[in-house]
């Protein structure tokens, strides 16, 4: 069975562009993730979606926003590139929504804001 | 806010012996608990997991320990191979499911 899978694996953006990372669950799985993670931290929450719906979202700006298509795949988009944003994007998908929920991850964009 | 910290950066252990990765959090309303562990250039996988109403969970070498009145849990892998090398990141999760993550601990098994 395919796991997670994200496109595309790197990205090269200037300050002020706009970004798109794509993520396909694996199949069966309802509900996506999306976490940043830049060097030396832990992943930080961005956004969680279920059955199409947003049902959670970290502590980004408005910058940052996404959807869910009908096929569970999602994108990630980020609006108006600061150079902070440079960091890998990670994708997790799981089953459900319930909190004992194990989510898994796919192998990341790794975005880089020059 | 840090409501997960992994306060160890690294730790280096000899093959053969027990690592030992430990993990504090402040938020009671978490009650799931999940390792995961990260290759370079790789996503996070998952290793082992656990329910506020366990305190212990066995899969193989990993064994996971929770302390709630301590709002602590421990990863121990017996016996520590050098494959096992790898960035360790504690999570946790609350009803709402979305994961908050400490900053990793990084393993080193030395042969």
């Amino acid at each position: 069975d395919a796991g997670v899978t994200q496109s595309p694996t790197h990205l090269i953006k200037t300050r002020g562009q706009q970004v798109t990372l794509r993520c396909s669950p694996i199949s069966g799985h309802k509900s996506v993730s999306w976490y940043q993670q830049v060097l030396g931290q832990g992943p930080q929450f961005i956004f969680q979606y279920y059955e199409k719906e947003e049902r959670g979202r970290g502590n980004f700006p408005d910058r940052f926003s996404a959807r869910q298509f009908p096929n569970y795949s999602s994108e990630l988009n980020v609006n108006a590139l600061l150079l902070g944003d440079s960091a890998l994007y990670l994708c997790a998908s799981s089953a459900g929504l319930a909190g004992a929920e194990t989510q898994y991850f796919g192998p990341g964009t790794r975005l880089l804001v020059l | 806010d840090q409501q997960v910290k992994q306060n160890s950066p690294s730790l280096s252990v000899q093959e053969g012996r027990i690592s030992i990765l430990n993990c504090d959090y402040t938020n009671s309303m978490f009650d799931y608990f999940l390792w995961y562990k990260k290759y370079p250039a790789e996503g996070p996988t998952f290793l082992i997991s656990i329910s506020s109403i366990k305190d212990k969970n066995e899969d193989g070498r990993f064994t996971v320990f929770l302390n709630k009145s301590a709002k602590h849990l421990s990863l121990h892998i017996v016996p520590s191979q050098p494959g096992d090398s790898a960035v360790y990141f504690c999570a946790a999760s609350a009803v709402s499911n979305d994961m908050r993550f400490g900053a990793g601990t990084r393993l080193t098994v030395k042969p």
